[in-house]
């Protein structure tokens, strides 16, 4: 199955500000979500990233707060954008291949 | 709408003795599931799928039963070890589209 390399492990960051979170794989795929686990919730979709096309966002998630870039397809990107308390997770990027899905390892983010 | 339920939060269960976690659904449109086991700090890892094609599917101590007519799933761990404590998620979804979760049971395996 397909390793994916998610940066970065953890960060602490000001409100406010921005964030950008990387997933590189090692395999062309065609499929890449972007995932958000809050504290004692389970995962949520964000939304998925095709290469070559828009993120298809889920309700609730939109592209001014949540930007996604995918120039390629072995890497995707993810901003939360202008961040505050409430945008504390964990937020995971997967990918869909042949054998199944794979997850990266994920970002624990804190908002302060 | 929560379409993937996992109506126990949390499970306890001594070394060497069977480990069970259910996972219910709403959605007849599924037709594939996987289990995930998660660490605290660390993204899911993938442990065990089945298509809704089969009914069963083993994988050393794993082995997940789904039951369509149910709407149900469950996962069996035997022999359960300390190292499989742990937050344990269902997910189901449908002609690769996005999974659907649970909200996830906390296994804790007593040495």
């Amino acid at each position: 199955s397909a390793v994916i390399s998610q940066k970065p492990s953890r960060d602490i960051c000001q409100r406010g500000t921005s964030l950008t979170i990387q997933c590189q794989v090692d395999s062309q795929v065609t499929m890449m979500f972007w995932y958000r686990q809050q504290p004692g919730q389970s995962l949520t979709l964000i939304a998925t990233a095709n290469q070559g096309s828009e993120a298809t966002y889920e309700s609730g998630f939109v592209i001014d707060k949540f930007p996604i870039s995918r120039p390629n397809l072995t890497f995707s990107t993810l901003t939360v954008s202008n961040m505050s308390p409430e945008d504390s997770s964990i937020y995971l990027c997967s990918v869909a291949g042949a054998d199944g899905y794979t997850f990266g390892s994920g970002t624990r983010l804190t908002v302060v | 709408d929560q379409q993937v339920k996992q109506n126990s939060p949390s499970l306890s269960v001594q070394e060497g003795r069977i480990s069970i976690l259910n996972c219910d659904y709403t959605n007849s449109m599924f037709d594939y599931f996987l289990w995930y086991k998660k660490y605290p700090a660390e993204g899911p890892t993938f442990l065990i799928s089945i298509s809704s094609i089969k009914d069963k599917n083993e994988d050393g101590r794993f082995t997940v039963f789904l039951n369509k007519s149910a709407k149900h799933l469950s996962l069996h761990i035997v022999p359960s070890q300390p190292g499989d404590s742990a937050v344990y998620f269902c997910a189901a979804n449908y002609n690769f589209n996005k999974f659907y979760f649970g909200s996830g049971t906390k296994l804790n395996v007593k040495p």
